[in-house]
């Protein structure tokens, strides 16, 4: 399995303010995703970080809120931009692909931001 | 409309009993089904789903796709406490996830 770390693990911030959120997996992987998780809510996803060029969005996500940036096949960044309260969520990384395996899908820790 | 939509929402067992959890999806950008299980924070990988009829096994979880009637079910045999949590499934391929179903296994 990959180990995924990301940071930082939980945030408190302020409308307005942008945050970035980092994922390093520890071996290069195909596929990297973003999703948030809401309170009480299964996950959703937010984009896909493909690495070397734009993200792909789902509906509903525009790349002003949520720039995403991959610059290699280990790391991955996610910004949440001009925060509001609505922000407040689990945003999660996860990864397919580890070990050239295409069968498996894993998941970071998870970041818990709290917007006030 | 959910695409992914999974059953019961919820369940509450005893120890040692045997559960089914159960996903439908539509067809839609299928690849693949995944289920997972949630306790905390990150949901752990349980299984990938490609091919139908063909079961995967860890354990005392197991799971099998059916790629004709677009369902997939997840067993545990044996539930033990440790069993509680919040399991899901996901559509590959858009990577929309169920609403999930919440076991809780009591002593």
């Amino acid at each position: 399995s990959a180990v995924i770390s990301q940071k930082p693990s939980r945030d408190i911030c302020q409308r307005g303010t942008s945050l970035t959120i980092q994922c390093q997996v520890d071996s290069q992987v195909t596929m990297m995703f973003w999703y948030r998780q809401q309170p009480g809510q299964s996950l959703t996803l937010i984009a896909t970080a493909n690495q070397g060029s734009e993200a792909t969005y789902e509906s509903g996500f525009v790349i002003d809120k949520f720039p995403i940036s991959r610059p290699n096949l280990t790391f991955s960044t996610l910004t949440v931009s001009n925060m509001s309260p609505e922000d407040s969520s689990i945003y999660l990384c996860s990864v397919e692909g580890a070990g050239g395996r295409t069968d498996t899908q894993y998941f970071g820790p998870g970041t818990r931001l709290t917007v006030l | 409309e959910d695409k992914v939509v999974q059953s019961p929402l919820s369940l509450v067992v005893h120890e040692g009993d045997t559960v089914t959890l159960n996903c439908s999806y539509e067809v839609t950008n299928f690849r693949s089904l995944l289920w997972y299980k949630q306790e905390k924070k990150a949901p752990t990988f349980l299984f990938m789903l490609t091919s139908s009829g063909i079961e995967k096994k860890s354990g005392r979880l197991s799971s099998i796709l059916d790629k004709k009637e677009l369902f997939s079910i997840l067993n545990i045999t044996a539930t033990q406490t440790g069993d509680s949590a919040v399991y899901l499934c996901a559509r590959r391929g858009d990577m929309r996830f169920g609403a999930g179903t919440r076991l809780t296994v009591k002593p």
